[in-house]
């Protein structure tokens, strides 16, 4: 069985600060990591994905996440917050056929100016 | 298009209603994907299409929900009956190739409220 958890329903940060968004996985097999973004009243835009290779992904909009395969964990950071980075922010793994995601129950991020 | 477009973006329906949900994928893309994503939580797999067939429909609610796509391009969700657990946001996505490799694009989504 695939599944994410994402610990934290919201998350506040203030402008500039770094920021970290955090997802633990449970996977039967490699996993295969995404992590997507949504804005108010807009589809879900994909930030990074995991697949094999280095334990730290680089994404769009300046955002990197961390494969920690001993902690099950892929948390998503940033360096220095802005406040269009505020929306919703989704862990996702994908099942072995490529075909289906599943999603955690996502994580309100608020940048404070 | 350049993107995924759904329509209607809002629908409001009385229960026991039935209601069609459409989805324009990218132009050319094989695979198509609807999730169904209820309030607070994150998006759930409903069905899977590449071109016309419909290979996966293991996340479907119940034989009230129905998904086609004809032709390989437009595909229609239906919802015979509509009930107020069925009241979500529902994504489509396109995938331009079969392989997994190539990444989903989401459209915006229909909202869709059972009174």
């Amino acid at each position: 069985a695939q599944s994410v958890a994402q610990p934290e329903d919201q998350v506040n940060v203030a402008e500039g600060n770094p920021l970290t968004v955090k997802c633990t996985y449970s996977v039967s097999g490699n996993p295969y990591l995404f992590w997507y973004v949504q804005y108010p009243n807009r589809g879900l835009q994909f930030l990074l994905k995991y697949i094999t290779g280095d334990n730290l992904v680089k994404g769009s909009y300046g955002f990197e996440a961390e494969f920690n395969k001993s902690q099950t964990s892929f948390h998503l950071k940033k360096p220095s917050a802005l406040v269009s980075d505020s929306a919703l922010y989704f862990c996702a793994v994908r099942d072995f056929t490529g075909n289906q995601f599943y999603f955690g129950t996502g994580t309100s991020l608020t940048v404070i100016p | 298009g350049a993107g995924v477009s759904q329509s209607p973006r809002y629908k409001v329906a009385k229960r026991g209603q039935d209601v069609a949900l459409r989805c324009d994928p990218i132009s050319g893309h094989v695979s198509l994907f609807w999730y169904q994503q209820a309030l607070g939580q994150g998006p759930e797999f409903l069905t899977y299409f590449q071109n016309e067939a419909q290979l996966d429909k293991s996340g479907l609610p119940s034989d009230r929900f129905f998904a086609e796509r004809p032709e390989g391009s437009v595909s229609t969700l239906k919802i015979q009956r509509t009930q107020q657990e069925d009241s979500a946001v529902y994504l489509c996505a396109s995938r331009p190739g079969r392989l997994a490799n190539y990444g989903y694009t989401f459209g915006s989504g229909t909202r869709l409220t059972v009174v």
